[in-house]
């Protein structure tokens, strides 16, 4: 069946470091790929998409490139900063499954000054 | 435009009891989609509505069922609650569930079962 993998946290990192987050997926068929994150106490947020082999989705300094060769979609950012602590899901959505996102496990990430 | 809203926030149940959850997705949205989150199995997906109809399940017991009503409400349900219930219940609308439509969500409901 279809899953996503993310790398294990927590993740820290000091202030302006580089992120790099692993994901890689499973999938039947070319699935979209997507990158949420989650705030204390909040709901998700959609980060970044990409719905084909090797589209580049971006935002807020994040970027992910989706590699059918590999099956990765790996999130980083040049230099994080401290509000960018938060906890990160990798996602999939496939073909002829609607609404139906599948997630990692998270990877939680926490920036220090 | 207003987001997705989740009522009640938070939920304090005991064992044995039923539960109702509210979603009221975004205006415009037809998709609903239901999300169970434990710290133990992560993000699970539960079930997804569009325009009143079941499209989608997950793989959790009867006890957990939903409805989606003609304004694109949505509501879920869970009887006999258990404490393995205990969790964060997120519901996400998008305007189609399509494959790359972006879904949006809400703050979640916290259920407690004690």
């Amino acid at each position: 069946g279809n899953s996503v993998t993310q790398m294990e946290g927590p993740v820290t990192l000091s202030e302006e470091a580089f992120l790099t987050i692993n994901c890689t997926y499973t999938a039947t068929g070319y699935p979209s790929l997507f990158w949420y994150v989650q705030y204390p106490g909040e709901g998700l947020q959609l980060l970044l998409k990409a719905t084909k082999a090797d589209d580049k989705g971006s935002n807020k300094g994040f970027e992910a490139t989706y590699r059918k060769e590999t099956t990765s979609f790996h999130l980083e950012k040049g230099s994080v900063q401290v509000s960018d602590s938060a906890v990160y899901f990798c996602a999939l959505s496939a073909y002829n499954q609607g609404g139906k996102l599948i997630f990692g496990q998270g990877t939680e990430l926490s920036v220090k000054p | 435009k207003a987001g997705v809203t989740q009522t009640p926030r938070y939920l304090i149940k005991t064992r044995g009891q039923q539960v109702t959850l509210s979603c009221s997705p975004i205006s415009g949205h037809r998709s609903v989609s239901w999300y169970q989150q434990t710290p133990g199995q992560g993000l699970q997906f539960l079930f997804e509505y569009f325009s009143e109809t079941q499209r989608n399940k997950g793989n959790f017991p009867g006890r957990f069922s939903g409805r989606q009503f003609s304004n694109s409400r949505s509501e879920m349900n869970v009887s006999t609650l258990e404490l393995g219930d205990s969790a964060l219940y997120l519901c996400a609308s998008s305007i189609t569930g399509a494959l790359n439509t972006e879904a949006f969500f809400g703050q979640g409901t916290r259920l407690t079962v004690v």
